[in-house]
């Protein structure tokens, strides 16, 4: 099984400022197979990132990924006002297909 | 545009049995895998279970392998999660997700999800 950590736990910043968030996998991820979920309170996750480095349909370009074998990182370049959420990486390329325990990113 | 619609959550007792459905609809269902994730309350996200377009391929979570069994209907859209022996610790919203095509299991597409909870 593969096991994805997040750092940090929660972040606390201010709109206007830089986001950046870790997830490391216990082995290496195939193929990239890894993506970036955020979740607001009350509603369901929705996807951000896929292929490590794919923003998804509508998804503003603040938000970027990167990374590849077991380091990917999630950046959102200015902090929006609805950026403050909780956002999880996972893993989809090996059963079973894991998730990170989350970051939260809250206000300053 | 995807629409994925969960029914079937409620309250069941510890032992008892619950089938979750999910109907699809806006996309050619047959093309693609599905995938059930659950969120506990307060907590973080868990996959459950995954299934090919034909369900020839199909995943379980260690949590829940032997008591719970995922299924398709094609000819109807939908998606379903026979749930046996619950336990407490089964209950969260769950969540009906698809993929980006038939064989990756990412989940692109996500229901609103259907809360179960089991307690006595």
């Amino acid at each position: 099984e593969i096991v994805l950590t997040q750092s940090p736990d929660t972040l606390s910043l201010s709109p206007g400022e830089r986001a950046t968030f870790s997830c490391g996998a216990s082995q290496s991820v195939s193929s990239s197979y890894l993506a970036w979920y955020q979740q607001k309170p009350g509603q369901a996750p929705r996807l951000l990132i896929y292929g490590a480095s794919s923003r998804a349909t509508g998804i503003p370009d603040r938000f970027s990924g990167s990374g590849s074998g077991t380091d990917f990182t999630l950046t959102i370049s200015r902090l929006e006002p609805e950026d403050f959420a909780v956002y999880y990486c996972q893993q989809y390329g090996s059963s079973p297909f894991t998730f990170g325990p989350g970051t939260k990113v809250d206000i300053k | 545009e995807v629409q994925l619609v969960e029914s079937g959550g409620g309250l069941v007792k510890p032992g008892g049995s619950l089938r979750l459905s999910c109907a699809a609809s806006g996309f050619t269902f047959s093309s693609y895998a599905m995938n059930w994730v659950r969120q506990a309350p307060g907590k973080g996200l868990e996959w459950v279970s995954s299934i090919s377009s034909t369900s020839s391929f199909i995943y379980y979570a260690d949590s829940v392998k032997g008591r719970f069994t995922i299924s398709r209907d094609n000819a109807k859209n939908s998606l379903y999660l026979q749930m046996n022996s619950l336990r407490a610790e089964d209950t969260a919203v769950y969540h009906c997700t698809r993929g980006p095509s038939d064989y990756i299991w990412g989940s692109y597409f996500w229901g609103q999800g259907t809360l179960v909870t089991v307690s006595s």
